[in-house]
């Protein structure tokens, strides 16, 4: 199957700082790319939406301007939190998606954990 | 808007036996896609199975396979011959096929193996 990483695998940040979290599609172009959250024993939970070269489609409830994301190219979206604090701790998955022969399946990264203290 | 429900939180099975997750779910859309992803310790998400809602055919990958009931919205996975791999949170998700394809994602049912 492809393959999707994220850098970091995990970062701690001080209260009020920015963070970036990188995800790649590694074998393949990804038309669109998600980013997710998810809480200790919990589902993911969907945080946004991009397709290379245009805006994030932002779900309810999650700030765009505190969680910027960018898509730059067919491989690469970033997740930056900007002015973190402690309750943006949690762990962060991106996932990226091709419409190949397989139906365009979805394949996810391993996750990001934040810790901000 | 879809809903996925996985109304089991935790489910055990013993080490070579049969298991079955449940999962149901709500659309008003006619052509869509199910699955079932494992999420072991490691918190990679893996994708185990697909089904495709037009193809009448229960989906089947070597010892994993799902019961789908389109009529009733369900759709179920077995694990057969169950192994101490097999021990992970196991979520059901459904996926339009118009619109914007999100994957909604149930809550999830934790799978214990007892050896």
């Amino acid at each position: 199957g492809a393959v999707v990483s994220q850098h970091p695998s995990w970062v701690i940040c001080k209260s009020g700082t920015s963070v970036k979290i990188e995800c790649r599609s590694l074998d393949f172009q990804a038309t669109t790319m998600f980013w997710y959250r998810q809480f200790p024993k919990q589902s993911l939970m969907l945080m946004a939406t991009s397709n290379e070269g245009s805006k994030a489609t932002y779900e309810q409830g999650v700030e765009k301007d505190k969680f910027l994301i960018n898509h730059a190219s067919l491989t690469l979206s970033t997740l930056t939190v900007t002015s973190a604090h402690p309750e943006d701790s949690s762990f962060y998955i991106c996932s990226a998606r091709y419409n190949g022969r397989d139906g365009g399946e979805q394949y996810f990264g391993p996750g990001t954990r934040l810790t901000v203290t | 808007a879809q809903t996925v429900t996985q109304s089991q939180p935790e489910m055990s099975v013993q080490e070579a036996e049969t298991v079955t997750l449940s999962c149901t779910y709500d659309t008003s859309e006619s052509d869509y896609y199910l699955f079932w992803y494992k999420q072991p310790p490691s918190r990679q998400m893996i994708l185990v199975i697909r089904q495709e809602a037009y193809k009448q055919q229960n989906a089947t990958e070597n010892r994993f396979s799902v019961n789908f009931q389109k009529a009733a919205k369900s759709f179920s996975l077995k694990i057969s011959d169950s192994q101490l791999g097999d021990a992970a949170m196991y979520f059901c998700a459904y996926r339009g096929r118009t619109g914007a394809n999100n994957l909604f994602f149930g809550t999830g049912t934790r799978l214990t193996v007892i050896p």
